[in-house]
Order: C-alpha cells, then sequence, then structure tokens
C-alpha cells in the first residue's frame, strides 16, 4: 500500500520567513495530494491541494509543488505569520481509492 | 464541499463499554471514511463504508472491534467496541477530503 513520508517533525521559524515542508510518496498511482493545517482540538482543515497533472499550485502564500518523477511534493509557506502555527499534514490518494493515506505531521512555529 | 456533523463531540468511558459515534453529511455521497488520530498522532484510516454492502476495513483494525453501519447515503456510524485505554483518540468521518469535528474519546 501507499506509504507517505514527511519531514521535518518540527519546524521553527521567524515571523516574516518562508517554511517548507517536503514529503515523499511510494505508490506511483497516486495522483492527488492535499495539504492539511490541523490547529489545538480541531479538525484538519484543507489549505491546499495538488493533481498529478500539474507541477505546482499557489494560493497567496501558500504554494504547493509537485515532482513524479521523484515523487515528492513539497509545501511551501511565504510570509509567515503567528497564525501559521499549526501541525501541518501531507496525504496521497489516487482516482478510485479516495481514502487519504496521511505524512506524520510536521509542528510549525512561528516566533513572533 | 459537504457540511460533515458527528455525535457526540467528546465522551468519557469506561473500560469494557462500547460507544457509537454517528456521523451525518448534507448531501449524498458514495462513500464515507472513518479515520483515527491518536493523542499526538497522524491520522489512521480504519475503514471505508460503502452505503449497501459491508465496510472495508484496513490492516489492523477488525469487524468486531470497529462495527460499521452505513444505513444510507447521508450517515454512517462507528462503534468502538469493549473499549480499552488505548482507544482513547480522535475519531474522525470524512467525505472525500474533508472531516467532521471529530469525537475524542477517553477510556478510563
Amino acid at each position: 500500500g501507499e506509504n507517505v513520508e514527511q519531514h521535518p517533525s518540527t519546524l521553527s521559524v521567524q515571523e516574516g520567513d518562508s517554511a517548507v515542508i517536503k514529503c515523499t510518496y511510494s505508490d506511483s498511482a497516486s495522483n492527488y495530494f492535499p495539504w492539511y493545517k490541523q490547529e489545538l482540538g480541531k479538525r484538519p482543515q484543507l489549505i491546499i491541494d495538488i493533481r498529478s497533472n500539474v507541477g505546482e499550485k499557489k494560493d497567496q502564500r501558500i504554494a504547493v509543488t509537485l515532482n513524479k518523477t521523484a515523487k515528492h511534493f513539497s509545501l511551501h509557506i511565504t510570509e509567515t505569520q503567528p497564525e501559521d502555527s499549526a501541525v501541518y499534514f501531507c496525504a496521497a490518494t489516487y482516482t478510485g481509492r479516495r481514502a487519504l493515506t496521511f505524512g506524520s505531521g510536521t509542528r510549525l512555529q512561528v516566533q513572533p | 464541499s459537504a457540511v460533515i456533523s458527528q455525535k457526540p463531540s467528546r465522551d468519557i468511558c469506561q473500560r469494557g463499554t462500547s460507544l457509537t459515534i454517528q456521523c451525518q453529511v448534507d448531501s449524498q455521497v458514495t462513500m464515507m471514511f472513518w479515520y483515527r488520530q491518536q493523542p499526538g498522532q497522524s491520522l489512521t484510516l480504519i475503514a471505508t463504508a460503502n452505503q449497501g454492502s459491508e465496510a472495508t476495513y484496513e490492516s489492523g483494525f477488525v469487524i468486531d472491534k470497529f462495527p460499521i453501519s452505513r444505513p444510507n447515503l447521508t450517515f454512517s456510524t462507528l462503534t468502538v467496541s469493549n473499549m480499552s485505554p488505548e482507544d482513547s483518540s480522535i475519531y474522525l468521518c470524512s467525505v472525500d477530503q474533508f472531516f467532521g469535528p471529530g469525537t475524542r474519546l477517553t477510556v478510563l
């Protein structure tokens, strides 16, 4: 089955700096890669996603890149703000399965 | 995106008892998913619930421990049976890439 690895497990940045979180996946059939932000005591919230026919997607300060050949995808957050502090999860799935396999999570702390 | 609700939002249960968690979606959906999030951990898929057929369980999860019902296209239940403290987790219902608010279960 699919295996998703996520790095780093914790990340501390200064406000205004950029943050990058990386994930690799094992199943070449995977073609949908969402990213979630989870604040303490809340449900995972979808923040951005990418499909395998696209190499990059951007939404304001958040971007995701995908390298199908290398089977890795990354989340980029620019101009970080204290409210970006949370746990971030990557995930992967493929058409027909739809259930998600999650990475282990990254705790991002943005220092004011 | 679908609006997903869960009941109860949290519960504290005694060892050996069972708890049934309900998940309601505001639109008809083919597949619903149940995940478990243990304290400080990531999300793990328990099973996929299809209407009109038996749920499909992931490795490490069995029907006797986590029976699932899917009586129609907007509703599903997950039961955590014969609970032990190791079952203390957040249980989340999902439709596609969206999640319900979760049920925080503590087993004493």
